[in-house]
């Protein structure tokens, strides 16, 4: 089945310490990825996005994200995390073409992400 | 920055109630967008809305549920007879109708509905 995952619910770090966030999908054809966050009280914000081209994305604040088409993965990381960085983070997916999809997103289950001073 | 706004932040209401959910998205947008997530779930799409009709729909947005844009500004969710299940953050999102679907869809800071 078509399926975004997520497979980290909760993630705790020191700030300073390095930080990936696993996606993976299950699609017939490589989708277009994204990756939003949402921090209290906020809406979903886009931090980076792929299409094709450069398998290593670079986006807003910091974060980077690596496209790995063989193992179906858009891991997405920061080198040094900031405590401002604690929010939830949301892999996103959207058909590359074909049926009636809008450019609707499929999300992934989300990862909170909490940093420790 | 333009940004996408949803009123109100929070809406409490007895069940079998409606209720509007109101979004102000970005004002050169033309693709709009409901997307709602239950406590603990994953972010769930309900409706995309193009040229004053809908362009899809899931399978949550039944008949108790409708959109419409009823001015040049607004894009209005409204939930005709309320479920306990229909309790969730609501989020409006927008995009420009430029590079199709890899265009960014812009969010909202959701409402929240309590269904009592």
């Amino acid at each position: 089945a078509q399926s975004v995952t997520q497979p980290d619910i909760h993630i705790t770090v020191s700030e300073g310490a390095s930080l990936e966030l696993r996606c993976n999908y299950s699609y017939g054809a490589t989708p277009y990825l994204f990756w939003y966050v949402q921090s209290p009280g906020q809406g979903l914000q886009l931090l980076l996005k792929y299409f094709s081209g450069d398998t290593l994305v670079q986006g807003i604040k910091g974060f980077e994200a690596e496209f790995k088409s063989s193992q179906s993965s858009f891991n997405l990381r920061k080198p040094s995390v900031h405590w401002s960085d604690a929010a939830e983070y949301f892999c996103a997916v959207v058909l590359r073409a074909g049926g009636t999809s809008y450019g609707k997103l499929t999300f992934g289950q989300g990862t909170i992400l909490t940093v420790h001073p | 920055e333009p940004e996408v706004t949803q009123t109100p932040s929070h809406q409490v209401t007895q069940m079998g109630q409606e209720v509007i959910l109101r979004c102000v998205p970005i004002s050169n947008h033309l693709y709009f967008y409901w997307y709602r997530q239950i406590l603990g779930q994953k972010v769930e799409f309900l409706v995309s809305f193009y040229n004053n009709e809908i362009s899809e729909k899931s399978e949550i947005f039944d008949d108790q549920f409708s959109v419409e844009r009823p001015d040049g500004s607004n894009f209005t969710l409204k939930i005709r007879s309320t479920k306990l299940e229909d309790s969730a953050m609501y989020f409006c999102a927008s995009r420009a109708l430029t590079g199709g679907r890899t265009d960014t869809q812009y969010f909202g800071p959701g409402t929240r509905l309590t269904v009592l």
